[in-house]
């Protein structure tokens, strides 16, 4: 069964400094990608889907896709504290089916 | 409108008592999703309609009922609450098979006390 790890667990960044966030996962035949973030206590907010390998930007993030190494990243450019919060990476493992990773929670600092 | 609705935002139940969480969509999406969110943990999916069909996962199967009475609207129910069922509950829907419009709702958290 697909497993997905995202590292690290906690990240905590300074405005204005690039934020990068990592995610792997283990069966390389997915081909849909996506980065979700959750602010405390609300729902899920879908940051950047990306289904091919190569890179996909959506205003500040940007996801970068290599299946062949199993890994799928997420850069945030200029964070600001708003942007603190868990990011989810989610991977479609089959036709229903969505597995996350636990997430990563981003702090920062002004 | 490309939203997943979801009431209440908030619920607090009592250990052994029944829980009914509502979700709405109007994107025609034939599939429609729960999961449960606790702190820490990823979301994990209990159980999906497609269609008409309900899947449950097989570790909770019988921990949870859905029901689907039309496309729009799905409900999840727990029969007896306890305290480990305190969590985010967030409801998804897609078109066919886990596409790219895979959208979330804000989700219900639960507490049970």
């Amino acid at each position: 069964q697909q497993k997905v790890q995202q590292s690290p667990e906690s990240l905590t960044v300074s405005e204005g400094a690039m934020a990068s966030l990592n995610c792997t996962f283990s069966d390389g035949t997915s081909n849909n990608f996506r980065w979700y973030r959750q602010h405390s206590a609300k729902g899920l907010e879908v940051l950047v889907s990306i289904f091919s390998d190569g890179e996909k930007e959506e205003g500040r993030f940007t996801a970068h896709l290599n299946r062949a190494n199993l890994h799928v990243s997420l850069h945030i450019r200029e964070p600001q504290p708003s942007d603190s919060a868990v990011y989810l990476c989610a991977v479609n493992t089959n036709a229903y089916k969505v597995i996350f990773g636990k997430g990563t929670h981003l702090h920062v600092l002004p | 409108d490309t939203t997943v609705k979801q009431n209440p935002r908030y619920k607090l139940a009592r250990v052994g008592k029944p829980v009914n969480l509502i979700c709405s969509q109007t994107m025609n999406h034939d599939t429609m999703y729960w999961y449960q969110k606790k702190p820490n943990q990823a979301p994990k999916l209990l159980l999906f309609y497609y269609d008409k069909i309900l899947n449950r996962e097989a570790d909770t199967f019988e921990k949870f009922q859905s029901s689907r009475p039309n496309n729009s609207f799905c409900s999840l129910y727990i029969g007896s609450a306890g305290l480990e069922y305190s969590a985010m509950y967030l409801c998804a829907s897609s078109s066919g098979t886990g596409g790219s419009d895979y959208t979330f709702g804000s989700g219900t958290r639960l507490l049970v006390i």
